[in-house]
């Protein structure tokens, strides 16, 4: 199946620091990509839909403006949580779809994001 | 989003056993219903997926069956091992304004040797 490698696997950085995540799709194009948020033991949260070339769109109750998400090119999307605080600390998970329309998701192995 | 409803939330099952976890759907938009693996600490992975023209899968020791009329669909693992301890999500997606996939709550299997 198709690779979509997410990177870093783990991030522990102080309160009020910026983190970026990134998200590549390796063998094919994506001009939609996911990012989700997982709580232990609890279902996936989707955060945000990114495409190519536009912006994202964001999931009511998700701060666009603290979870900045840039998708600069078919293979490439990027996640800064800005201005982290505790109540960040999560997991994070981004995928692309291969089928274009949400179908055949490949996911990325998650960021598991600590603010101390 | 339209809400996916999946149970059980956990299963334990001895290993050789035959663990079903069932999702229901609403949205007679959706038209692709995967079913998705995660390990801890991993990201989830496609295990096999579904559309409503055919009324069951088989991927290996996997099969989904699917019932368009009661717009129910449930996953069976054939002869279960420990290693198939996982959480499972189901999913549901299709084309027009319902494409974004909408996922379970996710069921927590533990295989016990």
């Amino acid at each position: 199946g198709a690779v979509v490698s997410q990177h870093p696997s783990w991030v522990i950085c102080k309160s009020g620091t910026s983190v970026k995540i990134e998200c590549r799709s390796l063998d094919f194009q994506a001009t939609t990509m996911f990012w989700y948020r997982q709580f232990p033991k609890q279902s996936l949260m989707l955060m945000a839909t990114s495409n190519e070339g536009s912006k994202a769109t964001y999931e009511q109750g998700v701060e666009k403006d603290k979870f900045l998400i840039n998708h600069a090119s078919l293979t490439l999307s990027t996640l800064t949580v800005t201005s982290a605080h505790p109540e960040d600390s999560s997991f994070y998970i981004c995928s692309a779809s291969q089928g274009g329309m949400g179908e055949k998701l490949f996911f990325g192995s998650g960021t598991q994001l600590s603010v101390l | 989003q339209q809400q996916v409803k999946q149970s059980p939330q956990s299963l334990i099952v001895q290993k050789g056993g035959i663990p079903i976890i069932n999702c229901a759907y609403e949205n007679t938009a959706f038209d692709y219903f995967p079913w998705y693996q995660q390990f801890p600490g991993k990201g989830p992975a496609l295990l096999i997926a579904i559309r409503p023209d055919v009324s069951e899968k088989k991927e290996g020791r996997f099969t989904i069956s699917f019932n368009k009329s009661a717009k129910q669909f449930s996953l069976h693992i054939m002869d279960s091992q420990p290693g198939d301890s996982a959480t499972y999500f189901c999913a549901a997606s299709g084309s027009g304004g319902s494409y974004i996939p909408t996922f379970g709550r996710g069921t927590s299997l533990i295989v016990h040797p």
